[in-house]
């Protein structure tokens, strides 16, 4: 089965930009969709087919995907951002989550 | 506005059953997948399953099979996850969630929590 792979974690100064990898055998030929999560509430849409984000989701969130890697990009961090972040594939029929990622601002 | 509203938190026994909903309002509930996730505490999410409520067509993860029933009520736009028996280790919160954009899922159920204890 299809495997997606996320650090544990990732922190960023405020004001600085965070990098949050996704990684999977020839991931760039796949739509690769990513989800934030804050504590205590449901997960939220932020970046869907790689690039493209929702309405209402800050232009500071910009995705690539490319070879066996995906990004989320997070520019300009601000203490709102902390949340885990997932990202997520359909491979066969399957969605497949990453593990999750925690993001910490400093 | 397109919304998903599940069923409330639940507190049940090792071996009871459990049916939880999830209705969608402000779309077209048959035109659209509607898809099961669960979140153990404190860990990440995994996928259960979906189902395309305009002519009942299921899938399920490899893990979740014959564990969980996906089902849905098209005439009021409503999907549900049950169990026959559960398990301590199905305590966990549910989330259901719209297959849309792309086929990203957007957006979510404010998840129902599952407690089961002796």
């Amino acid at each position: 089965s299809y495997e997606v792979t996320q650090p544990l974690s990732v922190s960023v100064a405020l004001g600085q930009t965070a990098r949050i990898t996704c990684g999977g055998n020839y991931i760039g030929s796949k739509n690769v969709h990513w989800y934030q999560q804050k504590p205590g509430q449901a997960p939220v849409l932020v970046i869907y087919r790689d690039i493209n984000r929702p309405s209402g989701i800050p232009e500071r969130f910009s995705g690539s995907n490319s070879g066996n890697t995906a990004t989320l990009t997070i520019s300009r961090a601000q203490a709102g951002d902390e949340a885990d972040y997932y990202c997520q594939v359909w491979d066969s029929s399957t969605a497949v989550f990453g593990g999750g990622t925690k993001l910490t601002v400093l | 506005e397109v919304q998903l509203v599940q069923s409330g938190a639940e507190v049940k026994k090792p071996g009871e059953s459990l049916k939880i909903s999830c209705k969608g309002s402000g779309y077209s509930f048959t035109s659209y997948w509607i898809g099961w996730v669960r979140q153990m505490p404190g860990k990440g999410l995994e996928w259960m399953g979906i189902i395309y409520p305009g002519d009942s067509d299921t899938r399920y993860s490899p893990s979740f099979q014959g564990q969980v029933t996906i089902s849905a009520d098209k005439s009021i736009s409503t999907a549900y996850l049950q169990w026959s028996s559960l398990k301590a280790s199905d305590t966990a919160m549910y989330y259901c969630a719209r297959r849309g954009f792309g086929e990203s899922f957007d957006p979510w159920g404010q998840g129902t929590l599952v407690t089961v204890s002796s």
